[in-house]
């Protein structure tokens, strides 16, 4: 099956620090990925749909430029958060369109710890 | 009132049971459904993807639609206690992998062996 992954898997960083997560589609191109965000017991929050080469379409109330999404190719998505603060700790997790078959996959998440 | 509302639980029930997971909406644009497992601190694993009322099985799984009722269920027939996970329904106004999908707050469910 179509496997994503993401890297890294889980960081713990200062405040005011910025941090990338990376986004692969292992086996298959990737044509538009989406990037969430989940809370401890709560669901997946749609933060930003990211279309590869294009801007990213960001949801309502989620700062584009402190969450900087990069789609440079059919295989890898970034997220970068900028000048990340403690309420920044979340649990980050995309998933990415596999275009021959129409379908959504996730990756396994990234835990982000800012002290 | 949320678009989709899902059982939180958490669900208990010994290995063997029949699981019932339930999820309703508000939205009636809402004709592609999804249920996803998702263990703790992984991401979300596909496990059935659904457009028309009725029923799909896969295995042990069953997928319900009733559209006139903007109800979904999920069944797991002979659980396991590997099936214990939070398992979360997602829908969609749109078909497709490119449209954005609305989830249900998940379902955390415990097979006791």
């Amino acid at each position: 099956g179509a496997v994503v992954s993401q890297h890294p898997s889980w960081v713990i960083c200062k405040s005011g620090t910025s941090v990338k997560i990376e986004c692969r589609s292992l086996d298959f191109q990737a044509t538009t990925m989406f990037w969430y965000r989940q809370f401890p017991k709560q669901s997946l929050m749609l933060m930003a749909t990211s279309n590869e080469g294009s801007k990213a379409t960001y949801e309502q109330g989620v700062e584009k430029d402190k969450f900087l999404i990069n789609h440079a190719s059919l295989t890898l998505s970034t997220l970068t958060v900028t000048s990340a603060h403690p309420e920044d700790s979340s649990f980050y997790i995309c998933s990415a369109r596999d275009r021959a078959t129409d379908t959504q996959y996730f990756g396994p998440g990234t835990r982000l710890t800012v002290l | 009132q949320k678009e989709v509302e899902q059982d939180p639980g958490p669900l208990s029930v010994p290995e063997g049971a029949i699981v019932s997971l339930n999820c309703t909406y508000s939205n009636s644009a809402f004709q592609y459904f999804m249920w996803y497992r998702q263990y703790s601190r992984k991401g979300p694993e596909l496990l059935m993807y659904t457009y028309s009322s009725g029923n799909k099985e896969d295995g042990r799984f069953t997928a319900q639609v009733d559209k006139s009722s903007k109800y979904i269920s999920l069944f797991i027939r002979d659980s396991q206690p590997s099936d214990s996970a939070t398992y979360l329904c997602a829908m969609s106004a749109w078909g497709g992998a490119t449209n954005k999908l609305i989830f249900g707050t998940g379902t955390l469910l415990a097979v006791q062996p």
